[in-house]
């Protein structure tokens, strides 16, 4: 079974459009961590934000903002006022307790339009 | 700048070649990770090295042989692969082995004719 699913494998958005990336998960741990990375076409992946599952708080990072609930195993990545530099593929990823590894999900392309 | 950089960022071999991938990271971490991307496939973790120690090995071919001489450095020793084992490596590190947030380099693609 996977751990991680994101369930929108490309989205289209207009430029200053709020958008939110799906992003559920499946563990047995009361402790882990989930995380969100970009990756241009350069390749690079760029880290964004990271939601403790301990934190009662959602995250939020500048435009960048974690919807976090925990009862429902999901992570939606929020991303207001878009930006067309936001074009990317984007990563879900989650880290158990005790787990050296990230499992990363399989992505979702975000496509912004001007 | 970037935290870890990697070189070389493409590299196109032969078969019969062998290669290498070098991963540097500028942030005084003590975990590195290579993974391996390939088109349409979730992030697969290779290996993991903890002060320099390899401490996971995620059941990768003998044809990849991972090198971690220092903390800062990282290499991954390519030979006799095959044409499946063209993707994007990517190397990543963190401050420790179970610290919440790995840094990735751009990644080198690889393409094995």
């Amino acid at each position: 079974a996977q751990k991680i699913t994101q369930t929108q494998p490309g989205m289209f958005v207009q430029e200053k459009e709020a958008v939110t990336l799906d992003c559920t998960y499946d563990t047995s741990d009361q402790s882990y961590g989930l995380f969100w990375y970009k990756q241009p076409s350069s390749g690079e992946m760029i880290f964004l934000i990271y939601q403790g599952s301990y934190d009662e708080q959602n995250a939020t990072e500048g435009r960048y903002s974690l919807n976090f609930q925990k009862a429902r195993k999901s992570a939606n990545l929020v991303i207001s006022a878009s930006q067309l530099g936001d074009s990317a593929m984007y990563f879900c990823a989650m880290r158990e307790e005790g787990a050296q590894k990230l499992v990363f999900g399989q992505g979702t392309r975000l496509t912004i339009n001007p | 700048e970037t935290g870890v950089t990697q070189t070389p960022r493409h590299l196109v071999m032969g078969m019969t070649n062998k290669k290498s991938l070098k991963c540097e990271q500028h942030l005084g971490h003590n975990a590195m990770y290579w993974y391996k991307q390939s088109a349409k496939k979730p992030l697969e973790l290779m290996f993991v090295y903890s002060l320099e120690e390899r401490v996971e090995n995620n059941s990768v071919p003998s044809r990849f042989s991972p090198e971690c001489p220092n903390s800062s450095h990282l290499f991954l020793h390519l030979h006799t692969l095959q044409p499946e084992d063209s993707a994007l490596y990517l190397c990543a590190s963190s401050r420790e082995i179970l610290a919440d947030t790995q840094y990735f380099g751009p990644g080198t693609r690889l393409t094995v004719l």
